[in-house]
């Protein structure tokens, strides 16, 4: 699998758009981009996913580049509450999740 | 719709010793997973079932830790014996594991367990 770099920590006014970014140079064809996020205390929470074409959903949306090397994550909106570690994970798809990196650590301040 | 139920929440137990967790996928889930996330670091895959067969253990260190799924239902993860860098927090999840489709992964709460 693909291996993703990502910022370790970023902030963002609560109101405000979130975007997280997340470099993944060495991306195969057939290699899916998913978003995971952990807020403290709990197990991940997905996100969403894409493989091309760009993707929304009620959380968020995720921009891939036209070369897939790189993705941009956007809370349109940002909460208190998306406070959250955001795990950027490259992998062929199906159901097969693996190791996720250390993620960039969100912090929506008021 | 329940989610997926991990026990015990907590564990502490001497190096050496022997340790099992339990996990309750989300009915109806074939693909169930076990990760283990050292403090500071994401989640690492251990082992990954499609019902009741293993899809990957690749990481799991198979001469102290073991799992099954009886049945491809629930499933227990053993640590035997245990060391202090195993302290860790045991994620359990599960998915629909559609063939060929993204089905997400719904995580339980884990279990942390210290070893000292």
């Amino acid at each position: 699998d693909a291996k993703t770099t990502q910022p370790p920590s970023m902030d963002c006014a609560e109101g405000r758009a979130a975007n997280l970014p997340c470099n993944h140079s060495t991306i195969s064809g057939n290699e899916y981009v998913y978003w995971y996020r952990q807020i403290h205390s709990q197990g991940p929470q997905y996100i969403i996913h894409g493989l091309k074409n760009n993707e929304t959903n009620e959380m968020a949306s995720l921009i891939i580049t036209e070369d897939r090397k790189s993705s941009t994550l956007i809370l349109p909106h940002a909460t208190l509450r998306d406070t959250a570690v955001y795990y950027c994970i490259v992998s062929l798809g199906g159901s097969y999740i693996p190791t996720f990196g250390r993620g960039t650590s969100l912090i929506v301040h008021p | 719709e329940a989610g997926v139920a991990q026990s015990p929440r907590y564990k502490i137990i001497e190096k050496r010793q022997s340790v099992a967790f339990w996990c309750n996928p989300i009915s109806g889930h074939a693909t169930l997973y076990w990760y283990q996330q050292i403090l500071g670091q994401g989640p690492k895959l251990l082992i990954q079932f499609q019902n009741n067969g293993v899809v990957d253990d690749s990481q799991l260190p198979k001469d102290r830790f073991s799992a099954e799924r009886l049945k491809g239902v629930d499933s227990t993860l053993k640590i035997q014996p245990a060391k202090l860098e195993d302290s860790a927090v045991y994620l359990c999840a599960s998915s629909l594991g559609v063939r060929g489709f993204y089905t997400e992964a719904f995580f339980g709460q884990g279990t942390r367990l210290t070893v000292v």
